[in-house]
C-alpha cells in the first residue's frame, strides 16, 4: 500500500508569489491534515479536512486555505508568501478524524527568499 | 509557553543505555502520540495512548500515560544507534468536532555506538 505522497519535495520561492503544495492520503484515507513544522515553533497544526469539508483549523491567517478532492487528494495553498513562511509542511493521513492513528508524508519543504 | 511540554530537549546516549523522555500537559489529553522523525523527513508513528494508565510497548520502546492523562513518558531500552533521531508528542486537548491538537517541540536523541 502506498504512503503519504507529497508534492513538491522541495520549493524556492519568492516574497509575494503564492505556492501550492500537494498531498494523496494513503488509498482508503478520507481525512487529511496539514502541518507547519519550524525549528523554533515546531509542529503547527493548520487544517483538517475529511469527505471534502474542513473540519478544523488552526491559528494561521488566511493566506493559508486548503481544500480536498472528491478522491481525498488535498492541497494547501499560501498567498503573499512571507520569509517567515519558509518551512517544512507535513500532511498526515487517516482513516477518519478523531484519535485514530495518522501517517504523515515526507514534507515539502518550502524556502522563501 | 507551550501547551505540551518535553524532555529534555537534547539527549546523547552510549549504545545499550536505557532512555526516558516525558511529554507533560497542565490540562487532561484526550488522546497521546508518540512519533519520531529523522530530521527533515516525515513522522513515524509509533504509539497512541488513549487511557490513563495506558501502557504500550513495541520491539525496545514502551510508552506510559499517567492516571490523570496529563503526562507520558517514553522509555526506550537498550538505546541503538538506529533510535537516533527526533522524538515528537502530540496530544488531543478536546475531542469531537472541535478537537485541538498540539504537539510538543521534540526531543532530539542521538545514539554513540
Amino acid at each position: 500500500k502506498a504512503g503519504v505522497t507529497q508534492t513538491p519535495r522541495y520549493l524556492i520561492k519568492t516574497r509575494g508569489q503564492q505556492v501550492t503544495l500537494s498531498c494523496s492520503p494513503i488509498s482508503g484515507h478520507r481525512s487529511v491534515s496539514w502541518y507547519q513544522q519550524t525549528p523554533g515553533q515546531g509542529l503547527q497544526f493548520l487544517f483538517e479536512y475529511f469527505s471534502e469539508t474542513q473540519r478544523n483549523k488552526g491559528n494561521f491567517p488566511g493566506r493559508f486555505s486548503g481544500r480536498q478532492f472528491s478522491n481525498s487528494r488535498s492541497e494547501m495553498n499560501v498567498s503573499t508568501l512571507e520569509l517567515g513562511d519558509s518551512a517544512l509542511y507535513l500532511c498526515a493521513s487517516s482513516l477518519v478524524p478523531g484519535n485514530t492513528e495518522a501517517f504523515f508524508g515526507q514534507g515539502t519543504r518550502l524556502t522563501v527568499v | 509557553s507551550q501547551e505540551l511540554e518535553q524532555s529534555p530537549q537534547s539527549l546523547i546516549v552510549q549504545e545499550g543505555k536505557n532512555l526516558t523522555i516525558n511529554c507533560t500537559s497542565s490540562k487532561t489529553l484526550y488522546g497521546l502520540y508518540w512519533y519520531k522523525q529523522k530530521y527533515g523527513e516525515g513522522l513515524i508513528f509509533l504509539m497512541m495512548l488513549q487511557k490513563g494508565g495506558e501502557e504500550k510497548s513495541h520491539e525496545k520502546i514502551t510508552a506510559k500515560l499517567d492516571e490523570k492523562k496529563q503526562q507520558s513518558s517514553l522509555h526506550i531500552t537498550a538505546s541503538q544507534p538506529s533510535h537516533a533521531g527526533i522524538y515528537l508528542c502530540g496530544a488531543v486537548l478536546r475531542a469531537g468536532n472541535n478537537r485541538k491538537l498540539i504537539w510538543g517541540l521534540g526531543t532530539s536523541l542521538a545514539v554513540n555506538p
